[in-house]
């Protein structure tokens, strides 16, 4: 298995608590994605990494931003989280272009 | 316009037998890849197949293969001999262009059900 770590693994919290969700890598990979997967709409892309402090934004960034201060996190942060955000949240790996990426177990984030 | 289609919301087969779960793509950019993943009702996402633009032979992997038709953009995914742990939700992706990352887009799925 690709050494992916993802937590926490469930949490439910409250529309308007901040939420920061930690991916851990042990391949020391470039490349480092946040989706997220939603019924009927398979995984949309939220922010990806392709370096230390270098980030872009997906297909759905709006209201989530994050950070990569060292190789083997990537943080996904939901600043004031609503209802809309409830998901669950994919981080992948990758080493390059060619390469498939690798997924990490996933976070089943709740808000109510 | 959906970058990657996958018509059939829902499959069945019997054990043993194979089967071939669609996927069309669209991009204008000549340099792409397509992927295969795999997810269990236990949630992970395993990566099956993998595809390039430029390659020149359709990709296997044991009992997967790409059925990969460039002039109609389709990228069947192909199971023989199906197995009662192929059930499963399954995912086309693609990803355009040489750039440094490897951005995928996904189709929304296809559920796999094998029937004993």
């Amino acid at each position: 298995d690709a050494g992916i770590t993802q937590s926490p693994r469930h949490k439910v919290t409250e529309t308007g608590t901040p939420v920061t969700l930690r991916c851990h890598q042990t391949e020391n990979h470039r490349y480092m994605y946040w989706y997220r997967q939603d019924p009927g709409h398979g995984l949309r892309l939220i922010h990806y990494s392709y370096g230390v402090k270098d980030t872009d934004k997906g297909e759905v960034s709006d209201g989530y931003s994050v950070s990569r201060s060292k190789t083997e996190d990537f943080l996904l942060t939901l600043e004031s989280a609503t209802s809309s955000q409830t998901s669950v949240y994919f981080c992948a790996i990758g080493p390059q272009v060619g390469q498939p990426q690798h997924f990490g177990d996933g976070t089943r984030l709740s808000i109510l | 316009a959906q970058k990657i289609t996958q018509t059939q919301p829902g499959m069945f087969v019997q054990e043993k037998e194979a089967v071939t779960l669609d996927c069309t793509y669209d991009t204008s950019d000549p340099s792409y890849g397509l992927f295969w993943y795999k997810q269990p009702s236990s949630g992970e996402m395993i990566f099956l197949i993998y595809q390039g633009s430029y390659d020149q032979q359709n990709a296997t992997e044991g009992r997967y293969s790409l059925n990969f038709q460039k002039a109609r953009k389709s990228a069947n995914l192909v199971i023989s001999a199906s197995q009662l742990g192929d059930s499963a939700m399954y995912f086309c992706a693609m990803r355009e262009g040489r750039g440094g990352s490897e951005k995928l887009v996904f189709g929304k799925g296809t559920k796999l059900t094998v029937n004993p």
